[in-house]
């Protein structure tokens, strides 16, 4: 198993391009998130989907897009890019709630981006 | 969401027990407390979780007193590879709203 695996792991963008953070999963997690992290902060949750086809908002969600069209795939896009959305960025998956090990979320190893 | 509070930064010795509480006053029935641990460029891993009481794996100890309003992770023999930043999280295993990752505690192990 692969696990948590996350596309590209270095991107360096000038202000106003876009592009798309691509992660996958392949232990049929129902849940997956995309968190952004900066230097000497914790993770903060950007988008999360419960399943194929849903999406909900986290807590920074402005800027970014997200679909999750396959049950094994999350994508995140950055439409326009700002120099604020300098980070890591890392992808997680778990299993649904209300099962065993349901909050143990399964890290991909991030994604450094850089704006420019 | 409970809100959790923990230490920013420790430091520790090499072979020393260290031990990181977290404070979670309004936590609820139903919360799961979990940690996880963060080395540098790479993402979180689980390490624990517990509800009451006290749990054990092959990595740490959680201990949780009977008003669970607190719970300290417990590294028994800490090395330089147990450097990194540890995240206390709260929350419902069974609602599908996220937990929320602070800022950790930097934990610094020194030889």
């Amino acid at each position: 198993n692969a696990g948590v695996t996350q596309t590209p792991k270095f991107r360096v963008l000038k202000t106003g391009q876009s592009m798309t953070l691509l992660c996958a999963q392949d232990m049929n997690h129902e849940y997956m998130y995309w968190y952004r992290q900066d230097p000497g902060m914790g993770l903060r949750l950007i988008h999360y989907s419960v399943g194929e086809g849903t999406t909900a908002k986290g807590e920074v969600p402005d800027g970014y897009n997200v679909s999750r069209l396959k049950k094994q795939n999350f994508l995140l896009g950055l439409e326009s890019a700002a120099p604020s959305q300098t980070s890591v960025y890392f992808c997680a998956s778990s299993y649904r709630a209300g099962t065993r090990s349901a909050d143990t979320q399964y890290f991909g190893p991030g994604t450094r981006l850089t704006v420019l | 969401l409970a809100k959790t509070t923990q230490p920013i930064s420790m430091d520790s010795y090499e072979g020393q027990e260290v031990n990181i509480t977290c404070s979670h006053n309004n936590i609820a029935t139903n919360d799961y407390i979990t940690w996880y641990q963060q080395f540098p460029s790479q993402g979180p891993r689980f390490i624990i979780q517990g509800y009451k009481t006290k749990v054990t794996n092959e990595v740490a100890s959680l201990f949780i007193p009977a008003d669970r309003k607190s719970s300290t992770l417990s590294l028994p023999r800490v090395s330089l590879s147990d450097t990194a930043v540890y995240y206390c999280l709260v929350g419902d295993l069974y609602l599908n709203t996220p937990l929320v990752f602070g800022k950790g505690t930097r934990l610094s192990v020194i030889a």
